[in-house]
């Protein structure tokens, strides 16, 4: 089945540590985004890929780093300069023209201990 | 700058009780506007994507229907596992989605 695979489900995070959060898709999407969503907020967008080895910030980029060495993988590390990581992270995936729909994966639920 | 708000922000409904959700928005352009559902603790489903001013889709219980100004998701005669959050979006100029904070409905049987 195609689709959008995103790892852990749970994530804990310690101060001052970095982790990585795993995005994968068998869609043969050439975007993927990574978004945030916090209670009674939008889904906010953190990065953004058009292409493989290419990428761009979104709107809340501070504390956050990208890689898009495959069309298949977007990771997204959460620093320890994110000050406030705690979120429900979802990544997502369309075809690279404008306008197309994004399609989600399940999510990634990060704590900080 | 692009906008999109959604309203209300909770609804509760009795089973079979026909309601209608708001989304309206404020673009520089429509590149699509897009209807998600959402549950608890997990990622947006895709419902419909709608282009222009006058367009309808439909999916079982769910009708979506766009103006120049907003959308709106008609449901008819609701179930409880219609029970979810709706999340309303348009698509940016870089290609990424701009969302509202979302309805959420509740369908009591």
């Amino acid at each position: 089945d195609g689709g959008i695979t995103q790892s852990p489900k749970y994530l804990f995070r310690k101060e001052g540590q970095n982790v990585t959060l795993s995005c994968e898709q068998n869609l043969n999407h050439d975007a993927m985004y990574w978004y945030r969503q916090d209670p009674g907020q939008g889904l906010r967008l953190i990065y953004y890929s058009q292409i493989v080895n290419d990428f761009q910030k979104g709107d809340i980029a501070e504390g956050y780093s990208v890689s898009r060495e495959k069309k298949e993988s977007f990771p997204l590390t959460v620093t320890s300069a994110q000050k406030n990581p705690t979120a429900f992270y979802l990544c997502a995936s369309s075809f690279k023209r404008t306008g197309e729909t994004q399609y989600f994966g399940p999510g990634t639920r990060l704590l900080v201990l | 700058e692009d906008q999109v708000t959604q309203s209300p922000e909770a609804l509760r409904l009795q089973e079979g009780e026909s309601s209608s959700l708001n989304c309206s928005y404020t673009v520089s352009g429509l590149r699509g506007l897009f209807w998600y559902r959402q549950d608890p603790g997990k990622g947006p489903e895709f419902l419909f994507t709608l282009y222009s001013a006058g367009e309808e889709k439909e999916k079982e219980r769910l009708k979506a229907t766009l103006t120049k100004k907003e959308s709106f998701l008609h449901i008819t005669a609701p179930k409880p596992e219609d029970s979810a959050t709706y999340l309303c979006a348009v698509g940016g100029s870089q290609g990424n989605l701009i969302f509202g904070k979302g309805t959420k409905l509740s369908v009591k049987p």
